[in-house]
């Protein structure tokens, strides 16, 4: 596609409910990355793979979160039991070979946990 | 501790001012550096970035950065600021050549 594509663009969430959040990286990118972004702060780090091979996941924040790319390109975010904590923008980035290339970031996905 | 700081949290200029944005890192070695721009509602637009050699890189925009070694920085500057670059900013590092880290963010407005 023309770019990095999140859906849904916004989501409202009851405590406890489990949510996924989706990516469609460009085409043909290999590596793919999650960030969190709290409100009025920068993004954070959650998780990359390149391709279906998830090589760090060293900053999801607790077992609740759990990604997934199984075919090597569109990719699942998933929360699991939500909490207010997790209300954030979930961003989504992929370039073509790691990070000394140009990484496209989506829109993002707005969870509001209530 | 590994951190990425940008000093300032929200600067206000005049159009048509010159503008510099503020990016301090704190590695061991010399990452990757980057400057995106976030406007409300979209995702982040990377503005430019340094890998090596000349220490003076070119953006879009109009925008470009100085890294500075010995000052582990990576200010972002502009001569004229125009009422569209009115956003938030982010410097951000890649210390291992595989994610990155950002900084707080600094929120820029510019008056008529």
């Amino acid at each position: 596609g023309a770019g990095v594509s999140q859906s849904p663009r916004y989501k409202v969430a009851k405590r406890g409910q489990d949510v996924a959040l989706r990516c469609d990286p460009i085409s043909g990118h290999v590596s793919l990355f999650w960030y969190q972004q709290a409100l009025g702060q920068g993004p954070e780090f959650l998780t990359y793979f390149q391709n279906e091979a998830q090589l760090d996941k060293s900053g999801l924040p607790s077992d609740r979160f759990f990604a997934e790319r199984p075919e090597g390109s569109v990719s699942t975010l998933k929360i699991q039991r939500t909490q207010q904590e997790d209300s954030a923008v979930y961003l989504c980035a992929s370039s073509s070979t790691g990070l000394d290339t140009e990484a496209f970031f989506g829109q993002g996905t707005r969870l509001t946990v209530v | 501790a590994q951190s990425v700081t940008q000093p300032d949290i929200h600067i206000t200029v005049s159009e048509g001012a010159s503008l510099e944005l503020r990016c301090n890192y704190s590695y061991g070695a010399t990452p990757y550096l980057f400057w995106y721009v976030q406007s409300p509602g979209q995702g982040l637009q990377l503005l430019l970035k340094y890998f090596s050699g000349d220490t003076l890189v070119q953006g879009i925009k109009g925008f470009e950065a100085e890294f500075k070694r010995s000052q582990s920085s990576f200010n972002l500057r502009k001569p004229s600021v125009h009422w569209s670059d009115a956003a938030e900013y982010f410097c951000a590092v890649d210390p291992y050549g595989q994610n990155f880290v950002f900084g707080p963010g600094t929120r820029l407005s510019v008056l008529p």
